[in-house]
């Protein structure tokens, strides 16, 4: 069935260094790949997503690479800040439309650490 | 984005009873979804809420333990029923703008004594 691999489970990082989480699919016909951030008793917020017809976006520190052919996609966040420590989850998605739902299938989650 | 509101954000229940959780959006959305966070764990799809008929359920989640209505564009109900210990967890609506984009309720934590 569908799934979705993510990881390291935690990543500790010093404030300043990049830190890169990655993700791997295993529905070829996946083709919206977003991520979210989680914080402590919060709602997951959607921080960046990619689809399938580009192989890299940023948004200033953040920026998110997908390799297609590999199934794998990676988030990567530059000069890491204190208030980057949250749980991130990356996702795959069918594209809404001809029977599909558009549910989400998510990774396992990733909880960074950024120490000052 | 979308205005969703979910309620109750909390609640204690005991064990047989049942709790109905709503998600209320403040802008009409095709797809709603229901998903369950068991704590410290990841996201996982309950159902889909279909607007108009029954909801679609993934693998694990049956309607006679988790029926969900779905009477208009803009609401959806998920009830937790004959709760256990083991239904404590963060259950979260999802609406979906556009054809990708998904965004999350605030979440409803359920303890079950």
């Amino acid at each position: 069935g569908e799934n979705v691999e993510q990881h390291p489970s935690t990543l500790s990082v010093q404030e300043g260094d990049s830190a890169v989480i990655k993700c791997t699919y295993s529905d070829s016909a996946s083709n919206y790949f977003p991520w979210y951030k989680q914080e402590l008793g919060k709602r997951p917020q959607l921080i960046i997503d990619i689809r399938s017809n580009v192989g890299e976006k940023k948004d200033q520190r953040i920026a998110v690479t997908l390799n297609k052919t590999a199934k794998h996609f990676s988030l990567h966040i530059t000069e890491t800040q204190p208030e980057d420590s949250a749980v991130y989850f990356c996702a795959a998605q069918r594209q809404r439309g001809s029977g599909n739902t558009g549910k989400l299938i998510f990774g396992q989650g990733t909880t960074l650490q950024v120490k000052p | 984005s979308a205005v969703i509101s979910q309620k109750p954000s909390r609640d204690i229940c005991q064990r047989g009873t049942s709790l109905t959780i709503q998600c209320q959006v403040d802008s009409q959305v095709t797809m709603m979804f229901w998903y369950r966070q068991q704590p410290g764990q990841s996201l996982t799809l309950i159902a889909t809420a279909n607007q108009g008929s029954e909801a679609t359920y993934e693998s694990g989640f049956v309607i006679d333990k988790f029926p969900i209505s779905r009477p208009n564009l803009t609401f959806s109900t998920l009830t937790v029923s004959n709760m256990s210990p083991e239904d404590s967890s963060i259950y979260l609506c999802s609406v979906a703008l556009g054809r990708t984009e998904a965004f999350f309720g605030q979440g409803t934590r359920l303890t079950v004594v």
